[in-house]
């Protein structure tokens, strides 16, 4: 069965902390890893990571994917509080997308 | 800045009743999606849908759901009989490409409460 793992579940920093949020999948016919930020209601898009090894940046967001060992990360570094949100890893598969639970992340000031 | 817009944002419904969800993809959009998220609970794939028919669906898609795009810009998704367990918070999505070489966006949601 496809699956997707989050780690940590949740986490709670202060303004300025680096965070790493984990990601492990299993998936049958793996095509992409995709990283969304969950506010209040619809995911919005991070990252899409296709190709092992390369990062992706976005300001003080970064991700990384593993193919090998079947993983990804997503840095976040100098947190804000307006970073607080639930962080979705999801894995792209013949189309649809396998979402794992989320880390909610909160970050006080 | 191009988005997927859901409607209505909240449906409540009796038990037994049908309910329509409306989503309007992005208009160069090629593939559409719907998923669910359940309170607490992680998002759900639905059903994918591409040139007037299912691509692929879940599980969850059962006979009691179904999927339209009854003219070029909306795409609904028919619950014919809801049940209790069918509250949940529904996102409709679009891609340009079949999720392989491109993102889904995702529209703000339907909240569907079943009493």
């Amino acid at each position: 069965e496809d699956k997707v793992v989050q780690s940590p579940l949740s986490l709670v920093v202060h303004e300025g902390d680096t965070v790493t949020l984990n990601c492990s999948y299993e998936v049958t016919n793996f095509r992409s890893l995709l990283w969304y930020k969950q506010e209040k209601k619809a995911p919005t898009f991070l990252f899409m990571l296709t190709s092992s090894g390369i990062e992706k940046k976005s300001g003080r967001l970064s991700s990384i994917l593993d193919k090998k060992e079947l993983f990804s990360i997503l840095n976040i570094t100098a947190t804000q509080t307006g970073d607080s949100a639930i962080y979705l890893c999801a894995a792209g598969s013949q189309g649809n997308l396998i979402f794992g639970k989320g880390t909610k992340l909160s970050v006080k000031p | 800045e191009p988005e997927v817009t859901q409607t209505p944002s909240h449906q409540v419904t009796q038990m037994g009743q049908e309910v329509i969800l409306r989503c309007v993809p992005i208009s160069n959009h090629l593939y559409f999606y719907w998923y669910r998220q359940i309170l607490g609970q992680k998002v759900e794939f639905l059903v994918s849908f591409y040139n007037n028919e299912i691509s692929e669906k879940s599980e969850i898609f059962d006979d009691q759901f179904s999927v339209e795009r009854p003219d070029g810009s909306n795409f609904t998704l028919k619950i014919r009989s809801t049940k209790l367990e069918d509250s949940a918070m529904y996102f409709c999505a679009s891609s340009w490409e079949r999720g392989l070489t491109d993102t889904q966006y995702f529209g703000p949601g339907t909240r569907l409460t079943v009493l």
